[in-house]
Parts: C-alpha cells; structure tokens; sequence
C-alpha cells in the first residue's frame, strides 16, 4: 500500500535556524506533494505544492524540494521563528485516478526555541 | 470570507449510539472530503466527493460509517453504533476542484468521544 512517512520525533531548533523537515513515500509515484501546517486544536493549513515535474518551490522563508528519484520532499523554513512552532504534514495524490484525496503523514512536531 | 465549518465542535457519546456530525464548505468549492484523525496520528482518508459524481467512499472503515453531500453544500457524516475505536477529530474539507493540483482548506473539526 502507499505510504508516506515523516520523522516521528520532535525537531527542536533555535530561533534563526534553518528548520529541515522530511517526507518519504514508497510504492507509489505521486503527482504532486502538499506541505500543511496544523496548530493544536485546528485544522491542518495548506502551504505549499510542488509538482512531480518541479524540483523546488518557494514561498516567502519556506521552501520545499522533491526528488522522485530518492522518493523524498524535504520541506525548510530559513530564519525560523517562535511562531514557526506546529506540527507540519506532508500529503501526495497518486498519479492518476479520478480521485484527489491525499495521502498524508503523521506529521513532524517542530519546536522553535527563543 | 468564511472558511469550513463544522458542528458540533466536541461531540461526547456512549458506546452503541448513532452520531451525526455536519461539514459546512467554503461556497463555490466542488469538492468536499472527509478525514480522522487518531490522536498523535496522520489524517486517514475517508470519503471524497466531488459535483454529481459518485463519491469515492474507499476510505470508509466499515458499514456503521456513512455520509450525504446535498448537491455542493453541506454534508452529514453519520457514525451508526459508536465504538471505543471510533473516538478522533473528524476533520472536513473543500476544493475548488476534484481533479488537479488544489490545496484543500480544512475546518476545525469535531472532537469525537466514544465512553
């Protein structure tokens, strides 16, 4: 089956720091990934999106790059911040298919320490 | 504008009842889906609709689990015969589209309690 995995344990950097996130699949190529932020108690929060075909995105302090050979994203946030504190989930929707759900992660717990 | 919204927000139950639990989507969003949430847990897919289409219902755990989309407006997850097991965060959320690359916009979800 898919399977999309993401570091289980807590990142903890400090603040100023470049954060580095990572999101793996298996046995499936996606179309594309999505990055989300989720605070506790909300719901999750779209980011960012990068096709199979692009190597990396930017958005203001964020960026996300994906490699199909390695089967990897890799999500960063530069000059991170208090505020950057939240659990960040990956998601693909497979190639194909009439349907658009998407597979998510567990997330990554990031924690930006003053 | 206003985002999804859901109700209730916290909903707690006894063992064996039926619950329903009510998705609101952004207006003019297509598509709708629904997810659980475990805690300390991904979001796992449930069922995904999109216009007139049928639903893709490939993410419904059992038949006790069902949902309703009135045309592209609110939709009705039900619960029938409430398990331990069923205790999560119900998550909602809407396109634009079904089909290609669009972000989905979640709402806050319903606290589910199964006693």
């Amino acid at each position: 089956s898919q399977k999309i995995e993401q570091n289980s344990e807590a990142l903890n950097i400090q603040e100023g720091k470049t954060a580095t996130l990572t999101c793996n699949y298996t046995n499936y190529s996606p179309a594309y990934l999505q990055w989300y932020r989720q605070d506790p108690g909300r719901g999750p929060v779209f980011l960012l999106l990068i096709r199979e075909n692009e190597k990396e995105k930017r958005k203001e302090r964020l960026k996300v790059t994906f490699d199909t050979t390695l089967k990897q994203s890799l999500f960063h946030i530069t000059a991170s911040q208090p505020a950057d504190s939240a659990t960040y989930l990956c998601a693909f929707r497979r190639r194909g298919g009439a349907t658009n759900k998407l597979i998510f992660g567990t997330g990554t717990l990031l924690a930006v320490q003053p | 504008g206003a985002g999804v919204s859901q109700s209730p927000s916290n909903k707690v139950t006894e063992k064996g009842k039926d619950v329903e639990l009510r998705c609101d989507p952004i207006s003019g969003h297509t598509a709708l889906y629904w997810y659980r949430q475990r805690l300390g847990q991904g979001l796992e897919f449930l069922i995904y609709f999109q216009g007139n289409s049928a639903p893709d219902k490939s993410g419904l755990p059992s038949d006790r689990f069902s949902a309703e989309r009135t045309g592209e407006s609110v939709s009705t997850l039900t619960i029938q015969r409430t398990q331990q097991e069923d205790s999560a965060v119900y998550l909602c959320a809407s396109s634009k589209k079904g089909q290609g690359a669009y972000e989905q916009y979640f709402g806050p979800g319903t606290r589910l309690t199964v006693t």
